[in-house]
Formats: structure tokens, sequence, C-alpha cells
């Protein structure tokens, strides 16, 4: 997974708060995606964004959360007024182009007490 | 509704022996690839198929993927105690798509 930086790894925040969970891609990948995995279960396609763009955020639920990549710095994927539901592990994957396969970073591990 | 199943979700098995596992889908891939994730870790690329019919091997994985491209399987031959992870597979139904992951199987390779 080297290239895909999350962080935290792991971000622990009581109901009400905000999460602001950050991905810097691959150098030279334009293209980042965003998952949530619970456990025991595969990864939920949630946004994908490019550089100053939301290509497709049909994953993301409408209230609550949002997705940026902006021109300068990481992507950021932000969940406000956190629920006990929310608890997940949050992966960010980037991509050079819209062909081949995703470099996947360790995941942020989201846990809402 | 472009669903991926893999099938099983569950598989434990002793050293040596070997396995498959499947991935379907109603709609055609454009593409498909598969990864294996580790526990608290991100899923890593093993492989991608893109052309119906075609096989390719990685060490002791083999992968195939079907003529009609709506399905895949992963074998593995005389598994190791490494090969123990979750193995997902992940499909691009259109050029350009993002790409949508089935629930995965859970190999435990036994020594």
């Amino acid at each position: 997974n080297a290239g895909v930086m999350q962080n935290p790894r792991h971000l622990v925040r009581r109901r009400g708060q905000e999460a602001r969970l950050r991905c810097s891609p691959m150098k030279g990948h334009s293209h980042v995606y965003w998952y949530r995995q619970l456990p025991e279960e595969g990864l939920k396609f949630m946004v994908y964004l490019q550089k100053e763009n939301i290509i497709d955020e049909s994953g993301m639920p409408k209230e609550r959360f949002s997705a940026e990549f902006p021109k300068e710095g990481p992507s950021i994927l932000r969940i406000q007024q956190v629920v006990r539901g929310d608890s997940a592990a949050y992966f960010c994957a980037s991509s050079p182009g819209q062909l081949g396969g995703y470099t996947f970073g360790s995941g942020t591990r989201l846990t809402v007490v | 509704t472009q669903l991926l199943e893999q099938s099983p979700q569950f598989l434990s098995i002793q050293e040596g022996e070997n396995l498959t596992v499947y991935c379907n889908s109603s709609s055609v891939f454009s593409s498909l690839q598969w990864y294996r994730q580790e526990p608290g870790e991100g899923p890593v690329l093993l492989v991608t198929v893109v052309t119906g019919g075609e096989v390719k091997k990685l060490k002791r994985l083999t992968f195939q993927f079907g003529d009609a491209r709506k399905d895949s399987s992963l074998h593995i031959t005389a598994a190791q105690p490494g090969d123990t992870g979750l193995y997902l597979c992940a499909g691009r139904f259109g050029i350009g798509s993002d790409m949508r992951f089935g629930a995965g199987t859970r190999l435990t390779v036994k020594p």
C-alpha cells in the first residue's frame, strides 16, 4: 500500500462531532476513490473524485457526508454530526487514469463513541 | 443492479490443498480485478483481466475471466498459511466507470 497515505489511522469521535479523513494519492495519480468497509464485509463505494471535481458521489449519503479533492492538498472525506453507525474503516484509493487497478491506502478506522 | 457475488463467503482448508473461489455478475464487466486484503490493511491488487477467456498466472494463483466477461475465478494451488486473507473481486461495468467490489471470500489456510 505504499504511496497512498491516509491519516489518521485511527480516529475516535463522540456522537455529534465532526470527522475529517485525509487521503494523499500516489504521486502522479489524479483520480481518488473513497470506500467504506464494515467488519466482515466488502468495500462499499462512496465517491469518486478528480482534482476539484466530484465525478460520482452515488454511494455517499446525501446528508452529513461530503468529499473534496482540491487543486492543492489531500482529498478530504468529512462526516458531520457523526453517529454510532458511521463507525467503520474508510479506505481511499487512487489511480493514474480511468482504467487499470487502484492503489489503496491503509485506511482510517473511525470509532464513534 | 450491477452486483458482484462472490462464493464461497468463507473457506477454511489445510496447507497444501487446492481451492477455487468465484466471482459472478449478471452484467458484463469491462474489466475485472482481484485484490487480497489482510487484517488492518487496505486491499492489494493481484491482477487485472479485460479480455473474455483470458487466463493469467501469478505463481501459484491462476485467474480466469469468463468468455462472456460476466464471471471470474481464482484458483490457488498448494495453499500456504501466507495465503490467508480476504480475496475481493472488483469490476467496472463501463469504460471510465468506478469500480464496485464483491463482499469477498475469507480464506483461512491452516498449517
